[in-house]
């Protein structure tokens, strides 16, 4: 079955720090990739998307791609309160036509301590 | 503003009875999507449409319908079939493609009374 895992946490980083997650995916052939955060009993929200290896930067938030290991991550910087949310990687794993159809991992929850 | 509109916010259902769950886009997207979501779970696809008077099951089809008669309205129907309903539902849209994101409305809750 093709997969999308990650840790599932919570993950604690202090204010101020960089909090770190990580997603590993089972189908090679995927081609693009993308983060979610979602608060606490709110919908998800698109904050990054990624399509090439290497790093991709958007305000504090950067998204890295190394598709040879499989495996997409993303770094907050300068890590806020309003941070804490559940974040949720997702990949187009198979094609389906038209449609973008996405595996969601289960999310890493993040907690931004003060 | 555009957007995708889910309602009701709150849904509550009757042992045996059907209820229907609206999802409506003014993004002028092709593709709509429904998910499932249970506490501490990941998103479950139910149905994906890419466009009008079609749509394909995702992984959890079963107990569930849908129908896509205009480009912007994809509502979900919850039958009487589908034995743990309780859930967080959530509709998405997206563009044409396969790299394209999926944007998502605001969700509904629908509980058994």
């Amino acid at each position: 079955q093709k997969e999308v895992e990650q840790n599932s946490g919570p993950l604690s980083v202090p204010e101020g720090a960089i909090a770190s997650l990580n997603c590993t995916y089972s189908d090679r052939g995927s081609q693009s990739f993308f983060w979610y955060r979602q608060y606490s009993g709110k919908s998800p929200e698109l904050i990054m998307s990624i399509y090439s290896n290497g790093d991709k930067e958007d305000g504090r938030f950067t998204a890295q791609l190394n598709k040879a290991s499989q495996y997409v991550s993303l770094l907050i910087r300068d890590s806020q309160p309003s941070d804490s949310a559940t974040y949720l990687c997702a990949v187009n794993i198979e094609t389906a036509g038209t449609a973008s159809k996405l595996t969601f991992g289960t999310g890493t929850r993040l907690q931004v301590t003060l | 503003d555009g957007g995708i509109t889910q309602s009701p916010k709150y849904l509550f259902r009757k042992e045996g009875q059907n209820v229907t769950l609206s999802c409506e886009q003014n993004l002028n997207h092709d593709a709509m999507y429904w998910y499932r979501q249970d506490p501490g779970q990941g998103l479950r696809l139910i149905y994906y449409s890419q466009i009008v008077n079609d749509f394909q099951k995702g992984d959890i089809a079963e107990g569930y319908s849908v129908s896509r008669e205009k480009k912007e309205s994809f509502p979900l129907t919850v039958t009487s079939a589908q034995k743990n309903p309780t859930a967080f539902y959530l509709c998405a849209s997206s563009r044409e493609g396969d790299y394209q994101p999926q944007h998502f409305g605001d969700g509904t809750r629908l509980s058994i009374l």
